[in-house]
């Protein structure tokens, strides 16, 4: 059974760095055709995505946030680890990690979320 | 970047009737990564539809995803009480984009 757990912050203020993890379990991070990507959705919002890590070729990020956003993984501990620097109130979102299928382009399990909000 | 229009924004209707929701891309996509969720509050999204018509496993055949292009839709035959939620579109290009979403309400 294919589970993520999303696990960190709810209140950050502005300027700081936002640290999100996602733990898996039930598929293996070796396996070169799945991910995990991060995805959010701000109150009342669509859902963005912002970024993929796969084991195989590194990370892909959104363009809007590439500055800012560093996907990384510890494959020991089965986490993908997002940071996202300089938050602003416009970061306020919940914020999902998922399975990414690279051959179907789906994300086929995802996690509750958490709802994180950068408030002063 | 492609924008996914999804409407209506809400659906209000009754159990057992039929529903269809909508999703317009800015331009022509690729069938092959399109995917509609669903997603309930307080709970995680769910897949339902993958590569346009396909459904993941265990969704019930009462949804049926189709379309091509620019225009995909999501059908609901016989709505049952726990249908009633969020749906959102996806299509996987260069990046993921989403739709907006389409509230289906029970009427």
């Amino acid at each position: 059974q294919v589970t993520l757990k999303e696990s960190g912050p709810v209140l950050v203020k502005p300027t700081e760095t936002l640290t999100l993890t996602c733990t898996v379990s039930g598929f293996s991070f070796s396996n070169a055709r799945m991910g995990v990507s991060w995805i959010r959705q701000p109150p009342g919002k669509a859902l963005e995505w912002l970024g993929n890590i796969y084991s195989s070729d590194g990370e892909s990020y959104s363009t809007a946030l590439k500055s800012r956003l560093t996907i990384s993984k510890d494959t020991s501990k089965s986490q993908v680890v997002l940071t996202l620097t300089n938050v602003d109130p416009l970061d306020t979102a919940t914020y999902f990690c998922a399975r990414i299928d690279r051959w179907l382009g789906d994300f086929d399990y995802w996690g509750l979320g958490i709802l994180v909000t950068v408030s002063s | 970047e492609i924008v996914l229009t999804q409407s209506p924004g809400t659906l209000s209707l009754s159990p057992g009737e039929g529903a269809t929701l909508s999703c317009r891309a800015s331009q022509s996509v690729s069938s092959g990564y399109f995917a509609w969720y669903q997603h309930k509050p307080g709970q995680a999204p769910r897949l339902l539809i993958y590569d346009t018509s396909r459904r993941a496993t265990g969704i019930p055949d009462r949804f049926t995803g189709g379309g091509s292009g620019t225009d995909f839709t999501l059908t609901i035959s016989r709505l049952e009480p726990e249908d009633f939620a969020v749906y959102f579109c996806q299509h996987y290009g260069s990046s993921p984009t989403f739709g907006q979403g389409t509230r289906l309400e029970i009427k």
